[in-house]
C-alpha cells in the first residue's frame, strides 16, 4: 500500500511569490491535513480537509490555503511568501474523519526555503 | 487550549538499554487520545503508539510502552532493548475526542533521542 505522497521534495522560492504543494492520500483516505514544522516552533495545525472541504484551520493567516479535489489528493497555496514561512510542510491522512479513531498517517515532507 | 509539553530537549542511550521520554500536557477534556510519533533524520513521521483517555490499561508495541497517568497529566514512553534505529526524533501529541469536528493534532516541541553503540 503507497503511503501519503507528496510534491516537490523542495521547492526554493524568493519573498513575495507564491508556492503550492501537493498531496496525495492513502488510498481510501478522506481526510487531509496539513502541519507546518518550523525551526524552533514545531509542529503546528494548519488546515483539514474532508470530502473536499475545510473542516478546521490553524491560527495562520488567510494567505495560507488550499483546496481538496475529488480524488482526495490536496493543494497547499502559500501566497507572499515571507522569510518565516520557510519549513518543512507536512501532510497527513487518515481514514476516518478527524484522524482520533484512526491515526494520521504523514508523508516524507515538503522543504520550503524563501530566499 | 490544550498544550503538550516534553520538557527533555535530547537524550541519549546505549544500545540494548531502556530509555524513558517524558510527555505532560494540559486539558479540560475528559476523553481524548494521545499519541507518540518518531521522525527519523530521513523525515518521515512514523506513529509508534496511540493511548485512548478513556482506557486505563497502557498502551504496548512490541519494544514501546507508554506510562499514561491521567490524574497527572503524564504520558511518558519506554523504549526498551534500544536499537540503534530507534535514533529520531520523538514527539507527544495530543488529540480531543469529539467526534472528530477540529481533527488536529497538538504535538509537543519533541525530544532529540540518540542510540550509541
Amino acid at each position: 500500500e503507497a503511503g501519503v505522497t507528496q510534491s516537490p521534495t523542495h521547492l526554493i522560492k524568493t519573498r513575495g511569490q507564491q508556492a503550492t504543494l501537493r498531496c496525495s492520500p492513502i488510498s481510501g483516505h478522506t481526510s487531509v491535513y496539513w502541519y507546518q514544522q518550523a525551526l524552533g516552533l514545531g509542529l503546528q495545525f494548519l488546515l483539514w480537509y474532508d470530502e473536499g472541504e475545510e473542516r478546521n484551520r490553524g491560527n495562520f493567516p488567510p494567505r495560507f490555503s488550499g483546496r481538496q479535489f475529488p480524488n482526495y489528493s490536496s493543494e497547499l497555496n502559500v501566497n507572499a511568501l515571507e522569510l518565516e514561512d520557510s519549513a518543512l510542510y507536512l501532510c497527513a491522512s487518515s481514514l476516518d474523519r478527524g484522524g482520533s479513531n484512526q491515526p494520521q498517517h504523514f508523508g516524507d515532507g515538503t522543504r520550503l526555503s524563501i530566499l | 487550549a490544550q498544550t503538550v509539553t516534553q520538557s527533555q530537549p535530547e537524550m541519549s542511550v546505549q544500545e540494548a538499554e531502556t530509555v524513558t521520554l517524558s510527555c505532560t500536557y494540559d486539558t479540560s477534556e475528559s476523553n481524548y487520545y494521545l499519541f507518540w510519533y518518531k521522525q527519523p533524520p530521513s523525515r518521515q513521521m512514523i506513529l509508534v503508539i496511540r493511548q485512548e483517555a478513556y482506557k486505563q490499561q497502557n498502551a504496548t508495541e512490541n519494544r514501546f510502552s507508554v506510562n499514561f497517568q491521567k490524574a497527572a497529566k503524564s504520558f511518558s514512553l519506554k523504549i526498551s532493548d534500544s536499537q540503534l534505529g530507534d535514533t529520531a526524533m520523538y514527539f507527544c501529541a495530543f488529540m480531543k475526542h469529539d467526534g472528530g469536528s477540529q481533527g488536529n493534532l497538538i504535538f509537543g516541541k519533541g525530544t532529540k533521542l540518540s542510540v550509541k553503540p
